[in-house]
C-alpha cells in the first residue's frame, strides 16, 4: 500500500514543492510518479525512484529508497499544478497511492 | 510516435458484459507487456491487468480476478479487456497503457485517452 502526503499541497508559482509517498513495505526503488491534469490520461515523470523520463524538465527530481519516497519540483511553472501519483511495480498487484493535489497558493 | 486508442466503453447494466479495445501504434507492439489502469469518477487510479508481449502470462487484481480477462492480438496491434460480470463500481475511465521496459511488472510510459465504462440499471 502506498500513501502519499499531504493530500493537497497549495504553493506559489517560482517555489519549491515536495511530495511525499510511504510504502507499507519494502519496494528497493521500484518507484514511479506520475503527472494528471483534469480531463488528460496520466503522464509518466520518473521511474526508478530517480530516472526522469523522456522529455521530462530538469525541475522534476525523485529519490528514495524501501518505503519513503518524493517527488520535487524545484520551482512551480503554471503547467505543474495538477495531481501526481505514485506507482510501485516492486510485485503483484501494482499499486498507486491515492493522489496528491497541487494548487496554486 | 506512440499512439494508443481505447474503444467500446459504454453504459452497461450490472451483471452485463463488454469487451473493451485498444489500438497500438508507433512501436514494436509484441515485444512490449501492456495494461489496463481504470479511474473511478473523481478517484484515483487502480491497476486492473497486465499481460505479457507474447500474450502467454497475465495478471490480475483482486477486484476483477475471474471476471475480467485481458488478450491481445499482435498481428492487428490490439489489446483487449473482456469484462464479465459488471458491478457498479466497475464504472471508471479505463486507460490502455504500454508497458516500459521488457518487464511485465514495470511502469507504464505511454496511456491512452480513455474509455468510460458506466455500470448502472
Amino acid at each position: 500500500v502506498l500513501t502519499q502526503s499531504p493530500a493537497t499541497l497549495s504553493v506559489s508559482p517560482g517555489e519549491r514543492a515536495t511530495l511525499s509517498c510511504r510504502a507499507s513495505q519494502r519496494i528497493s526503488t521500484n518507484l514511479a510518479w506520475y503527472q494528471q491534469k483534469p480531463g488528460q490520461a496520466p503522464r509518466l515523470l520518473i521511474s526508478s525512484s530517480s530516472t526522469r523520463a523522456t522529455g521530462v524538465a530538469a525541475r522534476f527530481s525523485g529519490g528514495g529508497s524501501g518505503t519513503e519516497f518524493t517527488l520535487t519540483i524545484s520551482s512551480l511553472q503554471s503547467e505543474d499544478f495538477a495531481v501526481y501519483y505514485c506507482q510501485h511495480y516492486d510485485s503483484w498487484p501494482l499499486g498507486f497511492g491515492q493522489g496528491t493535489k497541487l494548487e496554486i497558493k | 510516435e506512440v499512439q494508443l486508442l481505447e474503444s467500446g466503453g459504454d453504459l452497461v447494466q450490472p451483471g452485463g458484459s463488454l469487451r473493451l479495445s485498444c489500438a497500438a501504434s508507433g512501436f514494436t507492439f509484441n515485444t512490449y507487456a501492456m495494461g489496463w489502469v481504470r479511474q473511478a469518477p473523481g478517484k484515483g487510479l487502480e491497476w486492473v491487468s497486465t499481460i505479457s508481449g507474447s500474450g502467454g502470462s497475465t495478471f490480475y487484481s483482486d477486484p476483477v480476478k475471474g471476471r475480467f480477462t485481458i488478450s491481445r492480438d499482435n498481428s492487428e496491434n490490439t489489446l483487449y479487456l473482456q469484462m464479465n460480470s459488471l458491478r457498479d463500481e466497475d464504472t471508471a475511465v479505463y486507460y490502455c497503457a504500454k508497458v516500459r521496459s521488457g518487464s511485465f511488472r514495470s511502469t507504464f510510459d505511454y496511456w491512452g485517452q480513455g474509455t468510460l465504462l458506466t455500470v448502472s440499471s
